[in-house]
């Protein structure tokens, strides 16, 4: 149980195109997402906070308008790069949270790696 | 930044011996968690420990967690070329759904 998937795995795309990564959590529901960027050999830095039907809370210094996130559903959470530039260019992750009382859990999913050309 | 540190950066050693990772971080927290991640992957929950607690074990995983100096231990017991992966501590500093501060990572090469 608590898998969560992205799509695409990978992606290249020219620069001034915008690209949509979904993420989803197949057999939970998750009211709450986080999206972290990670360049090479690099830590993961949190983006931004998805809320199912609310908007999104970004981290100091993300563009909100550049990094669009919508969560749709309990199960998925998209983030779309708007006009993408090489240095867009990293690995996003997702992640989901679940359980109920004290800690949670957070169950990352497997990534996907913009390149933007 | 409130990003917290590891060490080593790396960190290589042969099938067999121990491996132990440290973390140091910056603020209160509410509890430490720690990561693995395999290149080019996501990421893998290994174990949580709260912040009242000292110890935690998991199988081959043993975490410590000082409060006083903020910082925490990963020890991987008897390794295996397949621990070979980046391994991050991230701390949450609040109950319920949680932002996660990752650190820096430590990069481990086990050689068979």
């Amino acid at each position: 149980g608590a898998v969560v998937s992205q799509h695409p795995s990978w992606v290249i795309c020219k620069s001034g195109t915008s690209v949509k990564i979904e993420c989803r959590s197949l057999d939970f529901q998750a009211t709450t997402m986080f999206w972290y960027r990670q360049f090479p050999k690099q830590s993961l830095m949190l983006m931004a906070t998805s809320n199912e039907g609310s908007k999104a809370t970004y981290e100091q210094g993300v563009e909100k308008d550049k990094f669009l996130i919508n969560h749709a559903s309990l199960t998925l959470s998209t983030l779309t790069v708007t006009s993408a530039h090489p240095e867009d260019s990293s690995f996003y992750i997702c992640s989901a949270c679940a359980g109920t009382g004290g800690a949670y859990e957070q169950y990352f999913g497997p990534g996907t790696r913009l390149t933007v050309t | 930044s409130q990003q917290g540190e590891e060490d080593p950066q790396a960190l290589s050693i042969q099938e067999g011996e121990n491996a132990t990772m440290n973390c140091s971080y910056k603020t209160s927290i509410n509890n430490l968690q720690w990561y693995r991640q395999n290149s080019g992957r996501g990421l893998v929950h290994l174990i949580l420990i709260r912040s009242n607690e000292r110890e935690k074990h998991s199988g081959r995983l043993r975490v410590t967690l000082d409060t006083s100096k903020k910082s925490s231990s990963l020890l991987i017991t008897a390794s295996r070329a397949a621990d070979t992966a980046s391994y991050f501590c991230a701390t949450a500093r609040n109950t319920g759904f949680q932002k996660l501060v990752f650190g820096t990572g430590t990069r481990l090469l086990v050689s068979p």
